[in-house]
């Protein structure tokens, strides 16, 4: 069965701070990928990254950098000098083929971010 | 209109009614999606439908009944809901169901059951 741990509720930091969200997943594939979506208070869901199974080099864009850990099954999300913008909910999600061969993302159960002034 | 589009944003409706979401996406997509969104628990999907057609039903209640009529188009027809029902009903929509992951989402549509 597929799982996506999101450990961390809530985070609150101080603008300007760095923030690690951490993100940890169960899989018997061999071929996933994962995902990280931010949902602001407006309720829809932003794409920010997909990353598949056989790419482990980190990624950064912006001030945002993930780190894919295979041996930890972990796909951990940093905000860099985080600003109140940033505030929202994250979610990481595992994307797999169910036996009906559609692609299906499990999600975790998010964590909520807040950046204060 | 752009991306993905939900209507009505907010719903209240008693157990007895009858009601009908729609989701309406302009990205030329094949596949879409119908997710459950309830306070502190994960995304829950619930169907999905790729070029009108479903493809996966996981395990929904027959109280929420869908329909594609287009590859443009769902929706998510509601009877005889439960208080427990009360969430954020979230559409999305992908490339095709083989072979994109990437789902774009609507904006949801708040609903409470009294």
């Amino acid at each position: 069965a597929q799982k996506v741990t999101q450990a961390q509720t809530e985070i609150s930091v101080v603008e300007k701070e760095d923030v690690t969200l951490d993100c940890v997943y169960e899989t018997r594939d061999t071929t996933y990928y994962l995902f990280w979506y931010k949902q602001p208070p407006s309720g829809e869901l932003v794409f920010l990254i997909r990353r598949n199974s056989f790419d482990e080099q980190n990624e950064i864009s912006g001030r945002y950098s993930w780190n894919f850990q295979k041996s930890t099954s972990s796909f951990n999300f940093t905000i860099t000098a985080s600003q109140v913008v940033d505030s929202a909910v994250y979610f990481c999600a595992l994307g797999w083929i169910s036996s009906g061969s559609a692609r299906q993302l499990t999600f975790g159960s998010g964590t909520q971010l807040t950046v204060l002034p | 209109e752009t991306g993905v589009t939900q209507t009505p944003r907010h719903l209240v409706m008693g157990m007895t009614n009858k009601k009908s979401l729609k989701c309406e996406q302009h990205l030329g997509h094949n596949a879409m999606y119908w997710y459950k969104q309830s306070a502190k628990k994960p995304l829950e999907l619930m169907f999905v439908y790729s070029l009108e057609e479903r493809v996966e039903n996981n395990s929904v209640p027959s109280r929420f009944s869908p329909e594609c009529p287009n590859s443009s188009h769902l929706f998510l027809h509601l009877h005889t809901l439960q208080p427990e029902d009360s969430a954020l009903y979230l559409c999305a929509s992908s490339q095709d169901h083989r072979d994109a992951y990437e789902q774009y989402f609507g904006p949801g549509t708040r609903l409470t059951v009294t």
